[in-house]
């Protein structure tokens, strides 16, 4: 997995509560990203960063977000988690835009 | 959504047999990724085919693309009980932004 590590891995929480999830990288890449994998809608991008406290907004980014304050790690915060935003969540980064990418093995949050 | 779209959603096939999976696209691209995700995974990258190619290979692995119907193919050859999983193409939309957006992908399954 190229040296991504997500963490947690795994995640039950109430509705209502924050949650944060980190995504560390020791492959020095600009480039990092957060997506989401719900049955039916494949990976849909959340937030992205292209550099430190650079970041932008993906297609479903409402109710999420990001920080980046080294280059090694990114994260997702759920401002207010609410049962729609159950998923698994991954994590992904790249050295540009138009290389490879390389995937954390994913967390899986349930929001009850 | 800029999200792409694989064809089909879902191919069973018997061993031994050829497996074809296609790509649309919307925006214009600068190059086309195919990935590969084994149940309960991240994904891995198989291929990247840029905007100036035609086909590429790589093992078993031939890619097409065709960028006047924004589309590609992904073709594996001879499969085996062992290329089961989701694939998925990605792009980074052209015009500068630093995106890297999925199709909802192709659950291939091979049958032994």
């Amino acid at each position: 997995d190229a040296g991504i590590t997500q963490s947690p891995r795994h995640k039950v929480t109430e509705t209502g509560t924050p949650v944060t999830l980190r995504c560390h990288q020791t492959e020095n890449h600009r480039y990092m990203y957060w997506y989401r994998q719900d049955p039916g809608h494949g990976l849909r991008l959340i937030h992205y960063s292209y550099g430190v406290k650079d970041t932008d907004k993906g297609e479903v980014s409402d109710g999420y977000s990001v920080s980046r304050s080294k280059t090694e790690d990114f994260l997702l915060t759920l401002e207010s988690a609410t049962s729609s935003q159950t998923s698994v969540y991954f994590c992904a980064t790249t050295g540009t835009a138009y290389t490879e990418a390389f995937f954390g093995q994913g967390t899986r949050l349930t929001v009850v | 959504s800029q999200q792409g779209e694989e064809d089909p959603q879902a191919l069973s096939i018997q061993e031994g047999e050829n497996a074809t999976m296609n790509c649309s696209y919307k925006t214009s691209i600068n190059n086309l990724q195919w990935y590969r995700q084994n149940s309960g995974r991240g994904l891995v990258h198989l291929i990247l085919i840029r905007s100036n190619e035609r086909e590429k290979h790589s093992g078993r692995l031939r890619v097409t693309l065709d960028t006047s119907k924004k589309s590609s193919s992904l073709l594996i050859t001879a499969s085996r009980a062992a290329d089961t999983a989701s694939y998925f193409c990605g792009h980074p939309p052209q015009g500068g932004s630093e995106k890297l957006v999925f199709g909802k992908g192709t659950k291939l399954t091979v049958n032994p």
